[in-house]
Order: structure tokens, then C-alpha cells, then sequence
């Protein structure tokens, strides 16, 4: 089984503060994707990755960077953290052309609070 | 680019009765489609998916989709609901046949069972 495990599942922080959420996949999988999710408004796409240093801009990534220094590994970065950040995180991964469709696998999730 | 359109936010149940979930999708040519389910406070969890072929698919929980090209649609069905249905469930299009493995969500529907 895929398994994408997600550094914390829940966080709090302080307005301001440098935030680091990390995601491991063990699948050897050549993508990555960091989403947030708010109610009503489903999954937005805030950054993927096709491959080791690679990195492409999704729908919402004002505020964010991300970091993939390893395939297995893709770190979504908050520079500094806002209360309208506040959302609970998910990352996912999916093997690439090998699959037919290409299938995204979800981590449990980071409930981040910024107070 | 692909969207999609989940009609419903909210539907309640009786146990042991039907339940169908509609997902309409955009998109050209022929869409990878997905659907997801989440407990309460869990990551998501692949259902089932569609890319070709019969344009009935059986997922894992008891769960089938249909694929209707006509409509643009790709509903999800059971026969019977159990209480551990209970859930958010997110309908996901992406661009078939191209490099491009980005998904688009629905904003999802809770599906809440009554005893």
C-alpha cells in the first residue's frame, strides 16, 4: 500500500512565525502535491512537483513556498504565517506515466491554526 | 482547464437506503475521473476511478460510478448505505491522455446516515 505520511497532524502557531509542514511518500512516486482544503470550497491546488528541485505554481500559491530536495520527500513552506492560513493541509502523491490514470495517494493531513 | 461541479453539499441518508452523490465535469476531451472519500478528520481515500472502458466502474466500500459522456457526469452510487458511510465525498477531473497529472475538485458533498 501507498503510504504518505504528513510530519504533524495538528499545529498551532503564532502570526508571523516561519511554518514548515513535511510530506514523506515511500512509493517512489515522481509527483507531489501540497492542497489546502476549506469548507465549501473542496481541495485548492497550492504547489506540485514533477520531479527532484522541480517545482510549479498551482492555483493559490501566494504565501507559499515549497522545497523538494529528495523525490520521497516535498516540504510546503509558510514564510510568514497569517491568520488566513489557518486550513488543514494535504499532501498527496501519484506515480507518474507508469500508471494509467495517474492516481493521486493523501496523507492524513495538518490542521494548522495561526493565531 | 478541467472543473467540476458537485451539486449537493449536504445529503442524509437512512441506513440501508440508496444513496447517489452527482458530479458534473468540464472539460474537452476525455477527463480522468475520480472519486474520494474523507472521514472526519482523515486524508482522503480513492473510491474508485474511470479513464476508459465499460462506463460502469466498481469501487472498493460497496460503491459504483457511472460515466455519462452525454451529460458530462459521473455519479456515484450504493445500493445501501451503513452508518460508517457517513463522510465528505469529493468528485475529481483530470486532464486525460497529456503530461499534465494536476486534478480539480469538487467542492464536495457530507453524507450524513440516519438510524
Amino acid at each position: 500500500d501507498v503510504k504518505v505520511t504528513q510530519s504533524s497532524r495538528y499545529l498551532v502557531k503564532r502570526t508571523g512565525e516561519k511554518v514548515f509542514l513535511e510530506c514523506v511518500q515511500d512509493m517512489d512516486h515522481e509527483n507531489m502535491f501540497w492542497y489546502r482544503q476549506d469548507p465549501g470550497l473542496g481541495l485548492r491546488l497550492i504547489y506540485f512537483s514533477y520531479d527532484v528541485k522541480m517545482k510549479e505554481k498551482g492555483d493559490i500559491p501566494e504565501g507559499y513556498s515549497v522545497s523538494r530536495e529528495k523525490k520521497e520527500r516535498f516540504s510546503l513552506i509558510l514564510e510568514s504565517a497569517s491568520t488566513n492560513q489557518t486550513s488543514m493541509y494535504l499532501c498527496a502523491s501519484s506515480p507518474g506515466l507508469v500508471e494509467i490514470p495517474d492516481t493521486q495517494y493523501f496523507g492524513p493531513g495538518t490542521r494548522l491554526t495561526v493565531l | 482547464a478541467q472543473s467540476v461541479t458537485q451539486p449537493d453539499i449536504h445529503i442524509t441518508v437512512s441506513e440501508g437506503a440508496s444513496l447517489e452523490l452527482r458530479c458534473n465535469y468540464s472539460y474537452g476531451a476525455t477527463p480522468y475521473l475520480f472519486w474520494y472519500v474523507q472521514s472526519p478528520g482523515q486524508g482522503l481515500q480513492l473510491l474508485l476511478k474511470y479513464f476508459s472502458g465499460d462506463t460502469l466502474v466498481q469501487g472498493i466500500k460497496g460503491f459504483e460510478a457511472e460515466f455519462k459522456r452525454s451529460q458530462s457526469s459521473f455519479n456515484l452510487r450504493k445500493p445501501s448505505v451503513h452508518w460508517s458511510d457517513a463522510a465528505e465525498y469529493f468528485c475529481a477531473v483530470g486532464a486525460g491522455n497529456s503530461n499534465d497529472y494536476k486534478l480539480s475538485f469538487g467542492a464536495g458533498t457530507t453524507v450524513t446516515v440516519r438510524a
